[in-house]
C-alpha cells in the first residue's frame, strides 16, 4: 500500500526565516511526486512534479528536491502569502496524498 | 494555462435531494478527470476516476449508485450525490490531467472545489 508521511504537521515561520517541509513516502513504481499548495476554502495549486531521485525544481522561494525515500520543500525567505497547507502526493495509479503541513508565516 | 472550474462553488440542500456539480478544463482537453472529498482538517481522498466515453471507476468504499459520474466531453465531468445525506456534507473537489489517451503527462490541475451542506 502507497504511503506519504508529510512532517511537520503544522510550521510557523517568521518572515525571513528558511526551512524545509519533509514528505517521506513509499510507493513501488513511482512514477512522480507532486508538491500543491492549499489556501483554506480552495483547491490545490499545483506546484512541483519530481520523476527521478536527485530531481530539483524551483520556483521563485519555493525548491523541491527528491530521494528515493523522501522530498524535501525547501522555502527560502518566506513571505506571509506562502502562508498555506503544503500537500506532497505520490502517484503509481493514482495519486496518494499526505495529510500536509500547515505552514504559517508571521509579518 | 491549465484551468479547471467549478459550479457551484458552495451549495446547500435538504436531505433526500440530488445534488449535480460540474467540472470543466477550460482551456485544455482531458480524457481522464478525478473527483476527491476532503473533510474538515483531513488531506484529500480520490472518490473515482471518470474517463471520457466510458465508465467511471470507483474507489473501494465509495457507492456508484449514490455518487453518479458522466464525463460527457473531453472537458466536462459531472458528479451527482443523489439523495443526499448530511454526512454528504464535505468539500468536493475535482482534477483533470491535459492531454489525450497516449500522453504521458500524469500532473492533476485541481478546480476551485464545491462545498456541499446538506441540512
Amino acid at each position: 500500500e502507497d504511503q506519504v508521511t508529510q512532517s511537520p504537521e503544522a510550521l510557523r515561520l517568521q518572515e525571513g526565516e528558511s526551512s524545509s517541509l519533509n514528505c517521506s513516502y513509499t510507493v513501488s513504481g513511482l512514477r512522480g511526486l507532486f508538491w500543491y499548495r492549499q489556501d483554506p476554502g480552495k483547491g490545490p495549486e499545483f506546484l512541483f512534479t519530481l520523476y527521478s531521485a536527485g530531481e530539483e525544481k524551483e520556483k521563485e522561494r519555493l525548491k523541491a528536491t527528491l530521494t528515493k525515500k523522501e522530498s524535501f520543500l525547501h522555502i527560502t525567505a518566506p513571505k506571509p502569502e506562502d502562508s498555506a497547507t503544503y500537500l506532497c502526493a505520490v502517484q503509481r495509479r493514482q495519486l496518494t496524498f499526505g495529510s500536509g503541513t500547515q505552514l504559517t508565516v508571521l509579518p | 494555462g491549465a484551468v479547471v472550474s467549478q459550479h457551484p462553488s458552495w451549495v446547500i440542500c435538504k436531505s433526500g435531494t440530488s445534488v449535480k456539480i460540474e467540472c470543466r478544463s477550460l482551456d485544455f482537453q482531458a480524457t481522464t478527470m478525478f473527483w476527491y472529498r476532503q473533510f474538515p482538517k483531513q488531506s484529500l481522498m480520490l472518490m473515482a476516476t471518470s474517463n471520457e466515453g466510458s465508465k467511471a471507476t470507483y474507489e473501494q468504499g465509495v457507492e456508484k449508485d449514490k455518487f453518479l459520474i458522466n464525463h460527457a466531453s473531453l472537458t466536462l465531468s459531472t458528479l451527482t450525490v443523489t439523495s443526499a445525506h448530511p454526512e454528504d456534507s464535505s468539500f468536493y473537489i475535482c482534477s483533470a490531467v491535459p492531454g489525450l489517451a497516449g500522453d504521458h503527462t500524469d500532473t492533476q490541475y485541481f478546480g476551485p472545489g464545491t462545498r456541499l451542506t446538506v441540512l
